[in-house]
C-alpha cells in the first residue's frame, strides 16, 4: 500500500493554457474524490467517482473542469483555459465504500499556480 | 446548507499544555464528524471520528465527543508535544452523501 499519489506536485502555467493532473488511488479503493484547497481555507469538494462512474459534481466545477476515471482506477482532472482564480491545491482522496464514518485517504496534492 | 465553523488560529502553546480546538457544525441530517490533521509537507490524515451522538473519538492522545445538543465536536489533548504542530481540520459527512464539508482549519504550533 503506497497510499494515494498525485502527479505533478507543482504546476505553473500561464492563463489560458490547459492543465491535467493525475491521481492514483489506493488499489482496492472503489471511491475517488477531488477537492480544491485555497490558502487558509479547508478543502472544498469538487467531484467523486464510484468505480468509473462520476456520481456527483459540485457547482464549483465549472464547464472548464472535467474529471475522468476511465477504468475505475486512476483519475485525471483537466482544467481548460485556466484563470488566475484556479490557483489552488488540488487534492485527491480515495476510500472503500462502507457505512457511516467512511475514512478518506488523501494524497499530498498538486499545487497549481496560474500566472 | 451544511457547514463547519472552527476556532480561528493560529494557536501557539508550550509543550505539555492542554489543548482545545473548538468546532461547531450546521447540518440538515445526521452527520458523521471527523478531525483531520495536515502535518507540514504531508497530505491530510484522519485523526479521529465519531458517527453518532455521544460517541467519543480518540487517537494519539486526542479526543473529541459528538455533542448533538450543542452541535459541537471540540478537539482536546491533555498534554501536547512539539510533534503535534500541524493544521487541524474539523469536517462532517452527511449520511448518504459522499462529500466531506471542512472547516477552515486551525494552525497549531507547539513550542518546546
Amino acid at each position: 500500500d503506497t497510499g494515494v499519489s498525485q502527479d505533478p506536485r507543482h504546476k505553473i502555467t500561464k492563463r489560458g493554457q490547459n492543465v491535467t493532473f493525475r491521481c492514483d488511488p489506493i488499489s482496492e479503493h472503489n471511491r475517488l474524490y477531488w477537492y480544491r484547497q485555497t490558502l487558509g481555507q479547508g478543502p472544498e469538494f469538487l467531484t467523486y467517482f464510484q468505480n468509473e462512474a462520476q456520481l456527483e459534481k459540485s457547482r464549483l466545477l465549472s464547464d472548464r473542469f472535467s474529471a475522468e476515471r476511465p477504468k475505475g482506477s486512476f483519475s485525471t482532472l483537466e482544467i481548460q483555459r485556466t484563470e488566475q482564480g484556479d490557483s489552488a491545491m488540488y487534492l485527491c482522496a480515495s476510500s472503500l465504500a462502507q457505512g457511516a464514518g467512511e475514512k478518506l485517504f488523501f494524497g499530498s496534492g498538486t499545487q497549481l499556480s496560474v500566472l | 446548507g451544511d457547514s463547519v465553523t472552527q476556532m480561528e488560529g493560529p494557536v501557539t502553546l508550550s509543550e505539555e499544555a492542554f489543548l482545545t480546538i473548538n468546532c461547531t457544525y450546521t447540518a440538515t441530517g445526521y452527520p458523521s464528524l471527523f478531525w483531520y490533521v495536515q502535518y507540514p509537507g504531508e497530505g491530510l490524515q484522519l485523526l479521529l471520528k465519531a458517527t453518532k451522538a455521544d460517541d467519543k473519538g480518540s487517537n494519539k492522545g486526542f479526543e473529541a465527543t459528538y455533542r448533538k445538543e450543542t452541535t459541537s465536536f471540540h478537539l482536546e489533548k491533555g498534554s501536547v508535544q512539539v510533534s503535534d504542530s500541524a493544521v487541524y481540520f474539523c469536517a462532517l459527512l452527511i449520511q448518504g452523501a459522499q462529500k466531506l464539508v471542512f472547516g477552515q482549519g486551525t494552525r497549531l504550533t507547539i513550542n518546546p
